[in-house]
């Protein structure tokens, strides 16, 4: 059973920082992963999306790892600014598409 | 934790028929729900945010006569998609909202149009 795990659960850092959220995953035989972004009262933003054969995407100031042997993947965020401020999802999904979700990282940046 | 359950798990339907997917939150009130859909590679979607007693917000590109949300009590939320074609064909996932910022997901249901 695929089990998500997130590190830190919440995470509050000044503006300008750098920042790495991570997730952990107890079953390497994963289809996809995703890192997305849920801001109170509104729906999933899905930010990244990283096939199983890949190692990294990019994206503006964020870039998401994946390293599928170690059952873990990292999320980068460059010069960080209070607009950031939200709770970060990392998704598995397995070859049979259902996904599991991790538990979540609040992240406030202060301004 | 609160459990979210959608159904059916998978469904196989023919072109042009209506299937109605089921969003249920079992042991606790969301007066918003989430629709999102997956295509294959792709990434996750949100189509819609339904809020119970009230209309939809549908997504930009989300034709709403054609994906017919439903949300009449504070634990169920139905998505129905009317004269299914196979570019329908695809990953639909519900989440409901339990607190301020708290969402649970449901399990997905696949859906394949023949």
């Amino acid at each position: 059973k695929q089990e998500v795990t997130q590190i830190p659960a919440a995470l509050s850092v000044p503006e300008g920082e750098n920042l790495v959220l991570n997730c952990s995953f107890t079953d390497s035989a994963i289809y996809n992963l995703q890192w997305f972004r849920q801001d109170p009262g509104k729906g999933l933003t899905s930010l990244l999306l990283i096939q199983s054969s890949q190692r990294e995407q990019t994206s503006g100031r964020l870039n998401a790892s994946l390293d599928k042997s170690s059952g873990r993947s990292t999320l980068y965020i460059a010069a960080s600014q209070p607009g950031d401020s939200a709770t970060y999802l990392c998704a598995v999904a397995n070859y049979g598409q259902n996904f599991v979700f991790g538990p979540g990282t609040r992240l406030s940046v202060l301004p | 934790g609160a459990v979210v359950s959608q159904h059916p798990s998978w469904v196989i339907c023919k072109s042009g028929t209506s299937v109605k997917i089921e969003c249920r939150s079992l042991d606790f009130q969301a007066t918003t729900m989430f629709w999102y859909r997956q295509f294959p590679k792709q990434s996750l979607m949100l189509m819609a945010t339904s809020n119970e007693g009230s209309k939809a917000t549908y997504e930009q590109g989300v034709e709403k006569d054609k994906f017919l949300i439903n949300h009449a009590s504070l634990t169920l939320s139905t998505l129905t998609v009317t004269s299914a074609h196979p570019e329908d064909s695809s990953f639909y996932i519900c989440s409901a909202q339990g607190g301020v910022d708290t969402q649970y997901f449901g399990p997905g249901t696949r859906l394949t149009v023949l």
